[in-house]
């Protein structure tokens, strides 16, 4: 089976903090995805990796930022929380070829005040 | 570029009776369109997906959809709902954007099955 965790299922933080949210995959997979979940909204894409040190901007980065270092890791970073970030992430992964199925972790739950 | 659309915030049914999830779908060529589905806090769920060929698609626990080219639908469909079905469902597809590979999701779907 494939898993993706993340690193935490509850965040609180503070306006203004640096946050990392963590997320490993165990399947190899060369993509990987975060997305923010706000009800009403669905899923939109804030960045996602199809190699190591390869990221692209999805619909919604600003005040984001991501890093894959390695291939099973890739971790969302908001560089100055804003109450506005407060939301579910989702992180996902999927093979790199063809319209494959995503795989996702359980989301963090975070909440910026 | 590939979008879709789920027109119902929520549906509720009772246990027993067939549910119908709909989705609508605009893409520009053939489609490629999947279902998911999220239970209380857990991640999303593949649960199938439709690329080419047969349009009735099965699924995991039960359920299938029906791709529509003429109605560019793609309702999730199972004939006998359970109280444990009671969950968010996505549809998602590729944005269609060359390099793209993530989804675009629906707003959701919250479906309610009453005892």
């Amino acid at each position: 089976d494939v898993k993706v965790t993340q690193s935490s299922r509850y965040l609180v933080k503070r306006t203004g903090e640096k946050v990392f949210l963590e997320c490993v995959q165990d399947m190899d997979h060369e993509n990987m995805f975060w997305y923010r979940q706000d009800p009403g909204l669905g899923l939109r894409l804030i960045y996602f990796s199809y190699d190591v040190k390869m990221k692209e901007k999805g619909d919604i980065p600003e005040g984001y930022s991501v890093s894959r270092e390695k291939k099973e890791r890739f971790s969302l970073i908001l560089e100055s929380a804003s109450t506005n970030q407060t939301s579910m992430y989702l992180c996902a992964s999927s093979l790199g070829q063809g319209i494959p199925i995503q795989y996702f972790g359980a989301g963090t739950r975070l909440s910026v005040l | 570029a590939q979008s879709v659309a789920q027109p119902e915030d929520q549906v509720n049914v009772a246990e027993g009776n067939p549910l119908t999830v709909k989705c609508t779908y605009s893409v520009s060529g053939n489609p490629y369109l999947f279902w998911y589905v999220q239970y209380p806090n857990r991640g999303l769920q593949f649960l199938l997906k439709y690329i080419t060929g047969d349009n009735l698609v099965k699924g995991s626990y039960g359920f299938e959809a029906e791709f529509n080219k003429s109605q560019t639908s793609f309702h999730l469909k199972k004939p006998s709902a359970l109280v444990s079905d009671s969950a968010l469902y996505f549809c998602a597809a590729p944005p269609g954007d060359t390099g793209r590979r993530a989804l675009t999701f629906g707003s959701g779907t919250r479906l309610q099955v009453q005892p």
